[in-house]
């Protein structure tokens, strides 16, 4: 149990759903990730929130769109998805942007798009 | 992007062996990590080496950094079936930026 939260932990959604992955944790960290963990890929950042704000978006497309709306709280709202979308999905959090800190990671929510 | 490369991609040992990994960059970087991931579960912290470190310990695992060949090893000694896993290394690089950017991984597997 690393403290960061992910729900759903496995979700089936047509390409036309609209549905949202949940992040949560409570150990007082301000930086927050989602990553995306294709197999035989290198894991791929996609977002990066620190204190609320939106510092990166690794070229992600927009039917992927990530709200973080406190520092404890993350969520990727999923619209109009392709099958080459499914994926394990894993949020992070750190307890700062600064370089050497250890980045904990939720339990991933596997999406598989139909 | 700088990006941690896994050698090999798949290891397979007998129960009680050593077991050892290695990992290449291509940037210069602040700090390395080393993380574990259970198959289909998230990633956990093993071992963090800074750039001014050669060679770290933490139980059953040692970790070396050599910063000229910009390459790292993970070494698990006393392998244990529960070791089975998947082994990625993580780095933070020094122009102050906050992506911690993951190689493709070593898939151990230890055989009872």
């Amino acid at each position: 149990e690393t403290g960061v939260t992910q729900t759903p932990r496995h979700l089936v959604m047509g390409m036309t759903n609209k549905k949202s992955l949940k992040c949560e944790q409570h150990l007082g960290h301000n930086a927050m990730y989602w990553y995306k963990q294709s197999a035989k890929k290198p894991l791929e950042l996609m977002f990066v929130y620190n204190f609320k704000e939106q510092t990166e978006n690794n070229s992600v497309p927009s039917r992927f769109s990530p709200e973080c709306p406190n520092s404890s709280h993350l969520f990727l709202h999923l619209h109009t998805l392709q099958p080459e979308d499914s994926a394990l999905y894993l949020c992070a959090s750190r307890i700062s942007l600064r370089s050497g800190n250890t980045i904990y990671f939720g339990e991933g929510s596997w999406l598989t798009v139909v | 992007s700088q990006q941690g490369e896994e050698d090999p991609q798949a290891l397979s040992i007998q129960e009680g062996e050593n077991a050892t990994m290695n990992c290449s960059y291509k940037t210069s970087i602040n700090n390395l990590q080393w993380y574990r991931q259970n198959s289909g579960r998230g990633l956990v912290h093993l071992i963090l080496i800074r750039s001014n470190e050669r060679e770290k310990h933490s139980g059953r695992l040692r970790v070396t950094l050599d910063t000229s060949k910009k390459s790292s090893s993970l070494l698990i000694t006393a392998s244990r079936a529960a070791d089975t896993a998947s082994y990625f290394c993580a780095t933070d690089d020094d122009f102050g930026n906050e992506k911690l950017t993951f190689g493709t991984g070593t898939r151990l597997t230890i055989i009872p």
